[in-house]
């Protein structure tokens, strides 16, 4: 099972602010097969990041994905208040699709 | 436009199961995999397993093996998630998620909470 771990595990930044999120997996993983998330309270999840870096339909470009093997990023380059959720990173490369803890972005 | 749409909440006791269904609509039902995960309340995403709606292949993780089964009706583009033996622990929101191709999960149901309290 590929285990992702993501840090830091509550980010706390300003509207405006640039957000950087981390995504680490305990084996390599195929950069088509990692996707981002963002989760706000009471709503299922929604994709933000596919394919590492691409982005879904609708996702606005102040997201973005990087990375590849074992460590990978989100930036969301200027903070909007909408943005202040939680985001995981998952793997669909191989069974368990796995995903990993969070990260909590809270407004400062 | 895509939509899966889950059944409502359901309360129950320690031992019994819960059936849980997302009916699919706005796109070819049998062409992508549907997914099952849960979030207990407060906790992260812990994915169960996946249907192919075309020939009704299953895969499991494999902490739920032998307790959860997925199914799926492709006259009414609806598949369901089955979990048996409940415990307290199996509290949580259940969601269906469609797999689009190399894309991730791109569309989720609502979501479903289990309760399960003697």
């Amino acid at each position: 099972e590929i285990v992702l771990t993501q840090s830091p595990g509550t980010l706390s930044l300003s509207p405006g602010e640039r957000a950087t999120l981390s995504c680490r997996a305990s084996q390599s993983v195929s950069s088509r097969y990692l996707a981002w998330y963002q989760q706000k309270p009471g709503q299922a999840p929604r994709l933000l990041i596919y394919g590492a870096s691409s982005r879904a339909t609708g996702i606005p470009d102040r997201f973005s994905g990087s990375g590849s093997g074992t460590d990978f990023t989100l930036t969301i380059s200027r903070l909007e208040p909408e943005d202040f959720a939680v985001y995981y990173c998952q793997q669909y490369s191989s069974s368990p699709f796995t995903f990993g803890q969070g990260t909590r972005l809270e407004i400062k | 436009q895509v939509q899966l749409v889950q059944s409502g909440a359901e309360v129950k006791k320690p031992g019994a199961s819960v059936k849980v269904s997302c009916k699919a609509s706005g796109y070819t039902f049998t062409s992508y995999y549907m997914h099952w995960v849960r979030q207990a309340p407060g906790q992260g995403l812990e994915w169960l397993g996946v249907i192919y709606p075309s020939d009704g292949a299953t895969s499991y993780a494999q902490q739920f093996q032998g307790r959860v089964t997925m199914t799926r009706d492709t006259s009414t583009s609806t598949v369901y998630m089955e979990l048996s033996s409940l415990r307290s622990e199996d509290t949580a929101v259940f969601y269906c998620a469609r797999r689009g191709g190399n894309s991730g999960f791109d569309y989720w149901g609502q979501g479903t909470l289990v309760t399960v309290s003697s």
